[in-house]
């Protein structure tokens, strides 16, 4: 069973497009985050939702836009995509013992 | 300001050596410590973790880290490393309360050759 699972595993799209990413956790795990993961490799935090509700907004164009239907699903909306944009992203769900990952939908953009 | 540091961006190493891959961080918190391994094109695994209790925590395949806190570290070892180790190992921190976000280093990669 997949614990924290992610949809597309690849995105390839132009420029200016708008696109989504979903991500469902199966584990029960009142908070879900997304992560991106440049390309150096270096990760931070972009959103941490706790029981639907944004706890954690860090200094993201406000072209990225989170959406938490419910406590397993923390989608990601992205607005007129930029050639900066194109990184790996991560979604990931918590409890107090730790944080656990998706496999990563890697975006690039043309 | 709260942060991460990987002193070491590559260890390259021969199989059967023994690793050591340093950590320290910066925090007037109380704080939450993991270890993750990220192999080729995949996600992020946990390693290890330090919640509370004995500064010796182990994995599952032989690796270990020690919380020392008054040297602020957080270094992960192996004894002994196979050339399945191969992957890139992220020191990562939580401050305050477990389940708040975590701050990462930038990452060791960790090459293990015959």
């Amino acid at each position: 069973d997949t614990a924290v699972s992610q949809t597309p595993k690849y995105l390839v799209t132009q420029m200016g497009n708008d696109k989504s990413i979903k991500c469902e956790q199966n584990l029960g795990h009142d908070t879900m985050y997304w992560y991106k993961q440049d390309s150096k490799k270096f990760l931070k935090i972009m959103f941490s939702y706790n029981n639907k509700e944004l706890i954690i907004n860090e200094t993201v164009p406000n072209r990225f836009s989170p959406k938490s239907p419910d406590k397993a699903h923390l989608n990601l909306h992205i607005n007129s995509l930029e050639l900066g944009d194109s990184a790996v992203y991560f979604c990931a769900s918590s409890t107090s013992g730790g944080q656990y990952f998706g496999p990563g939908t890697r975006l690039t953009v043309l | 300001a709260q942060s991460v540091t990987q002193l070491d961006s590559q260890v390259p190493v021969f199989e059967e050596a023994p690793v050591e891959l340093r950590c320290n961080y910066s925090s007037s918190v109380s704080v939450y410590l993991f270890w993750y391994v990220q192999y080729p094109n995949q996600g992020l695994q946990l390693l290890l973790k330090y919640l509370s209790g004995s500064t010796l925590v182990e994995s599952i395949n032989g690796f270990e880290a020690e919380f020392n806190k008054s040297q602020t570290s957080f270094h992960l070892r192996k004894p002994s490393v196979h050339i399945s180790d191969t992957a890139e190992y992220f020191c990562a921190v939580t401050f305050g309360q477990a389940g708040t976000a975590l701050i990462f280093g930038k990452g060791t990669t960790l090459s293990v050759s015959s």
